[in-house]
């Protein structure tokens, strides 16, 4: 499978525990984007990469949430001291370099966070 | 920030009748409006997208309007399918922004064979 994997698929935590998600995009892809996805509602953008460097945070990621794209491949997401807020699809996709013309981004599977 | 509004919210058809769906956006700066297809449990899937140097584009039974003036932009279905039934987001980016997508609040459709 060529497309971008997530895991888990689901996740299901106590409130105040940490998870861990990781993506892993498309091979050759050098920017790779997170969203988060409530139920009824369009993707909200998180952050997003270009090789290994964070170029922008989004207001909604607050400090209990980091994210890392160490060697320039997958990325991994991390939230702290979960809340009950967090519970949403995290959604992961990854795009071609733009400076070829290339804008499309492929979305992953998701991971379905759920916090009780 | 962009800000994208979509309209309707929801949206039923008849079999092989035409769905339309439009978006309206507030940066005029944007410069890449894709459309996405969302099944229950399931990724968005690209299914057409639009860049501002283009006015129209089409795909077999998938259109895309884009009016940079009025900024809004709309997806055409023609001989609508049972299996269209989905729910569809619009989307916009500019590269100043790293392409991140702000994406509309999502049309769910229901074709009715």
């Amino acid at each position: 499978d060529t497309g971008v994997s997530q895991n888990p698929r689901h996740k299901i935590t106590k409130r105040g525990q940490n998870v861990t998600f990781r993506c892993d995009p498309i091979s050759e892809h050098n920017r790779l984007y997170w969203y988060r996805q409530t139920l009824g509602q369009g993707p909200e953008f998180l952050t997003y990469f270009q090789n290994e460097a964070q170029l922008e945070k989004s207001r909604l990621l607050s400090d209990r949430f980091s994210a890392e794209r160490p060697k320039g491949s997958f990325s991994t997401l991390e939230i702290q001291r979960t809340e009950q807020g967090d519970s949403a699809m995290y959604l992961c996709a990854s795009s071609a370099d733009i400076r070829v013309g290339s804008y499309e981004q492929y979305f992953g599977p998701g991971t379905r966070l759920t916090v009780t | 920030g962009e800000n994208v509004e979509q309209h309707p919210s929801t949206l039923s058809v008849q079999e092989g009748d035409s769905a339309v769906i439009k978006c309206t956006y507030s940066d005029s700066a944007s410069n890449y409006f894709p459309w996405y297809k969302q099944e229950l449990g399931k990724r968005p899937q690209l299914i057409i997208d639009i860049r501002s140097n283009v006015g129209e584009k089409k795909d077999q039974r998938i259109a895309v309007t884009l009016n940079k003036t009025a900024k809004h932009f709309s997806l055409h279905i023609t001989e609508t399918q049972p299996e269209d039934s989905a729910v569809y987001f619009c989307a916009a980016s500019k590269r100043a922004a790293g392409n991140k997508l702000t994406f509309g609040g999502g049309t769910r459709v229901l074709v009715k064979p």
